[in-house]
């Protein structure tokens, strides 16, 4: 079984501090992805990046940045944490395009900025 | 800004009835998908449809896919109390496969 893996479930975080969230996908996926989801929001794509070291904006980049140094782990930074960016994050991995396949998400860390 | 936008946002049935979803989208795709997701968790996959198809059948879903009105919808067929969850249609488009995901049907099946 395909396996993403977030590295907390849950998370409290002081504003300002600086905050690393952790994926890891055991499938040799080329394409990792960011979301945040909040309520009536759906999921918004923050970033993603379909092979090492490479990576494209979604559509709320501001205030994040993303790592990508080895296939499979794909890391979120919140440089400086704010309150808005208390939500539900969640990672995602799939293969490329020419498969056609679906997405494997990891079961997502509730992030509290406080 | 969101690629697909789901409708209605909120659904409630009786055990048994069938529950239409539907999807509108923007830009052309490779693929639409179906995700759900029970409270609190991560997404599960349950149906893609590619570009090239019209209707695909997996057990009781069934997913047509227009891409002249760039429309998708999911039908699930005697709904269970179990079959209670938020579903996401999400687009795969682009050369990189970027998957963006709409703002999600709640579904509540009551007994």
């Amino acid at each position: 079984d395909v396996k993403v893996t977030q590295s907390s479930r849950y998370l409290v975080k002081r504003t300002g501090e600086k905050v690393f969230l952790e994926c890891v996908q055991d499938m040799d996926h080329e394409n990792m992805f960011w979301y945040r989801q909040d309520p009536g929001l759906g999921l918004r794509l923050i970033y993603f990046s379909y092979d090492v070291k490479m990576k494209e904006k979604g559509d709320i980049p501001e205030g994040y940045s993303v790592s990508r140094e080895k296939k499979e782990r794909f890391s979120l930074i919140l440089e400086s944490a704010s309150t808005n960016q208390t939500s539900m994050y969640l990672c995602a991995s799939s293969l490329p395009r020419s498969m056609n396949t679906e997405a494997f998400f990891g079961q997502g860390t509730r992030l509290t900025v406080v | 800004s969101q690629q697909g936008e789901e409708d209605p946002q909120a659904l409630s049935i009786q055990e048994g009835e069938n529950a239409t979803m539907n999807c509108s989208y923007k830009t052309s795709i490779n693929n639409l998908q179906w995700y759900r997701q029970n409270s609190g968790r991560g997404l599960v996959h349950l149906i893609l449809i590619r570009s090239n198809e019209r209707e695909k059948h997996s057990g009781r879903l069934r997913v047509t896919l227009d891409t002249s009105k760039k429309s998708s919808s999911l039908l699930i067929t005697a709904s269970r109390a179990a079959d209670t969850a938020s579903y996401f249609c999400a687009t795969n488009t682009g050369t990189a496969s970027k998957l963006t995901f709409g703002t999600g049907t709640r579904l509540q099946v009551t007994l």
